[in-house]
């Protein structure tokens, strides 16, 4: 399986500041990897896929990149309803696994 | 605007199957993967098992022996049972629709688009 990590796993951060959220993967692959936002008590949601592609009807602040074992999430301005977990998930391989998540919190 | 919406039991013992079913509603069934994934409480999420564009399922290693995914196209329905459940089972399960495309060997899932609310299940005797 490929294992995932993120960092940081917590981060404190105020509305307007620039969030960058890191990947790294056990092996490298090209693009098969998608960014989820996780609320209390509701459905994951799909931010990225492939990457860098925007999901249909997710703001422009955030974006992805990367490939090979390392990959980023940015949100370029941080808005109050942002605050949340996010997760990496791989899609290359079989299993699809998930990194451990990047809580997100108001400094 | 496509919707999952999922059920199933919440509260079960010790050595009994999990049952869990999600009707998928407003949107084409059999362009998709349709995956199940699960958060334990204070834990992440992991990837159950799928029914794929091309019919068959796959499933994580880890649960592999205990697991089956199962479909009803004349429903749009796709259902997740899990034998011999522990505690270690006890968690939030997700049914999720999965986003694709074409390669020139088969298809690619690419990420989980839509998913159900989540149905909480407990195994405690």
């Amino acid at each position: 399986d490929i294992q995932l990590t993120q960092s940081p796993s917590f981060l404190s951060a105020s509305v307007g500041d620039r969030v960058t959220i890191t990947c790294r993967a056990s092996q490298g692959f090209s693009s098969y990897l998608a960014w989820y936002q996780l609320k209390p008590g509701k459905a994951p949601k799909l931010l990225i896929y492939s990457a860098s592609t925007l999901q249909s009807g997710v703001p422009s602040r955030f974006s992805g990149s990367g490939s090979g074992t390392e990959f980023t999430l940015t949100i370029s301005s941080l808005q109050p309803e942002d605050f949340a977990t996010y997760y990496c998930q791989q899609l290359n391989s079989y299993p699809p696994t998930f990194g451990p998540g990047t809580k997100v919190d108001i400094e | 605007q496509v919707q999952l919406q999922q059920w199933g039991a919440g509260l079960l013992k010790p050595s009994e199957t999990l049952s869990l079913t999600c009707a998928v509603y407003g949107g084409s069934f059999s362009i998709y993967y349709w995956s199940w994934i699960r958060q334990p409480p204070g834990k992440g999420l992991e990837w159950i098992g799928e029914f794929n564009r091309s019919g068959s399922t796959n499933y994580n290693p880890s649960l592999k022996n205990r697991v089956t995914i199962s479909v009803d196209t004349s429903n749009n329905q796709f259902s997740l049972k899990l034998s011999s459940v522990t505690a270690a089972d006890t968690a939030a399960y997700y049914c999720a629709r999965g986003l694709s495309i074409t390669l020139v060997r088969g298809t690619k899932l690419l990420g989980m688009d839509v998913w159900g609310k989540g149905t909480t299940v407990t195994v405690s005797s």
